[in-house]
């Protein structure tokens, strides 16, 4: 199975910041999933094949990426944007997902 | 607007069995290959099960199998998870939701909770 592991677990921002969070993959995998979860709420998709924003999603979300190594970066921060982001490989089954990074404010 | 709306979930005892059904609005369900997720209290999103437009391929992760069994009914637009065996470590959030390449709509969850 791939193993996703996302750093940092928690990360304190506050509203205006460029947050970036990155995506470690145990096998080099094509491209990936970045899904967002506000407290209580069902996950969204945000972006898919690496860099591709779903429809609706802010452009100041961006994915960059390859290989085994992949980012999320939020410029200006927005109050809707604390939440958690988790990271999601869908190259091979078994899809897996990384244990999430929850952005909180600082 | 695509929808999907969990439905079946609360509380079992453990060796229980459940199903948890999905109806699906919005799309066009029986083109669509669909997924089960899930998510136990505090911890990270777990990939459950997916099955093709037809309902006669499906995947499973592997610890799972033999206790889940992902189906659907087109004509009804439903999704549909059975459930065996219960035990305290499958209580979660599950969530259906439709594959687009990925995951790219969730419905909102319905809990279960295994507990004597």
């Amino acid at each position: 199975d791939i193993q996703m592991t996302q750093s940092p677990s928690t990360l304190s921002a506050s509203v205006g910041d460029r947050v970036t969070i990155t995506c470690r993959a145990s096998h080099a995998i094509d491209w990936l999933a970045w899904h967002q979860q506000r407290p209580g709420k069902a996950p969204r998709l945000l972006i898919y094949r690496t860099s591709y924003l779903e429809s609706g999603v802010p452009s100041r979300f961006s994915g960059s990426g390859s290989g085994t190594e992949f980012t999320l970066t939020i410029n200006s921060l927005q109050p809707d944007d604390f939440a958690t982001y988790s990271c999601q490989q869908y190259h091979s089954y078994p899809w897996t997902f990384g244990q999430g990074t929850k952005v909180d404010l600082k | 607007e695509v929808q999907l709306v969990e439905s079946g979930g609360g509380l079992v005892q453990p060796g229980g069995s459940l199903r948890l059904s999905c109806a699906a609005s919005g799309f066009t369900f029986s083109d669509s290959w669909m997924v089960w997720l899930r998510q136990a209290p505090g911890r990270g999103l777990e990939w459950v099960a997916t099955t093709n437009q037809h309902g006669n391929e499906q995947y499973y992760v592997d610890s799972l199998k033999g206790r889940f069994t992902i189906s659907r009914d087109n004509a009804k637009n439903s999704l549909y998870l059975q459930i065996h065996s219960l035990r305290a470590e499958d209580t979660a959030v599950y969530y259906c939701a439709k594959k687009g390449g990925t995951v790219n709509v969730w419905g909102q969850g319905t809990l279960v909770t295994v507990s004597s």
